[in-house]
């Protein structure tokens, strides 16, 4: 089995709708990561969490956001989805244990918005 | 100044050469880079992790210029099954714990 899944893999959406995407990890790791990724473009940071307590806001966060239900979930909504969200969003682990700062990535949701 | 800077190629490469791209980040207190590889459509998967002056695992090699601020990766022999795309990924300027910042990654395409 995966190490980090997420749900769905696929989704198209019309503009307007809330959508949430989720992420599961077997890993215990502590930290969480949501991205998204565009075309030809790196991955961009939309939120984070450290901890169940802990979310933090990435470089692009405006119009998502993300809850942390437990150790090994974090979700991420689209409020009310617009056609530039559409991209491929990748959930991410990471552990603070080691000495390490390596992230493990999901095998992403492609959204579209129409 | 972007973050973290890479050409986006493609490096089209003939099956056997040898390849090697560079990767350009901001943040000259980064103690710690990676480099990830790239499916298409795929998610990312670590390559290779380099913490001081190079690392070496098989056919791959990274090397860190700190004077520059570069890393590099050299692919050698490169086969077909190289063709992806190659993510550097740098910690963030205003990082606390683990967050990493990704260039734009390099697309390289192995041709028999």
């Amino acid at each position: 089995d995966a190490d980090v899944t997420q749900t769905p893999r696929n989704r198209i959406t019309k503009t307007g709708k809330r959508i949430m995407l989720e992420c599961s990890q077997t890993k215990g790791h502590d930290r969480m990561y949501w991205y998204r990724q565009d075309p030809g473009l790196g991955l961009q940071l939309i939120y984070y969490s450290f901890d169940v307590k802990d979310i933090n806001k990435g470089e692009i966060s405006d119009g998502y956001s993300v809850s942390r239900q437990a150790q090994a979930k974090f979700s991420l909504s689209l409020e009310s989805a617009i056609p530039n969200q559409t991209a491929l969003y990748f959930c991410a682990t990471s552990d603070t244990s080691g000495s390490t700062d390596t992230q493990y990535f999901g095998p992403g949701t492609r959204l579209t918005v129409l | 100044r972007k973050e973290v800077e890479q050409d986006p190629g493609p490096f089209n490469v003939p099956e056997g050469a040898t390849v090697a791209f560079n990767c350009t980040y901001s943040n000259s207190a980064s103690q710690s880079f990676f480099w990830y590889r790239q499916d298409c459509r795929k998610e990312p998967k670590l390559l290779m992790s380099v913490y001081s002056s190079g690392n070496e695992d098989g056919r791959f090699t990274a090397q860190l210029n700190r004077a520059s601020q570069y890393i590099s990766l050299l692919i050698r022999d490169s086969k077909l099954s190289d063709s992806a795309t190659y993510l550097c990924a740098v910690p963030a300027l205003k990082a606390a714990g683990n967050k990493l910042t990704f260039g734009g990654g390099t697309r390289v395409l192995v041709k028999p």
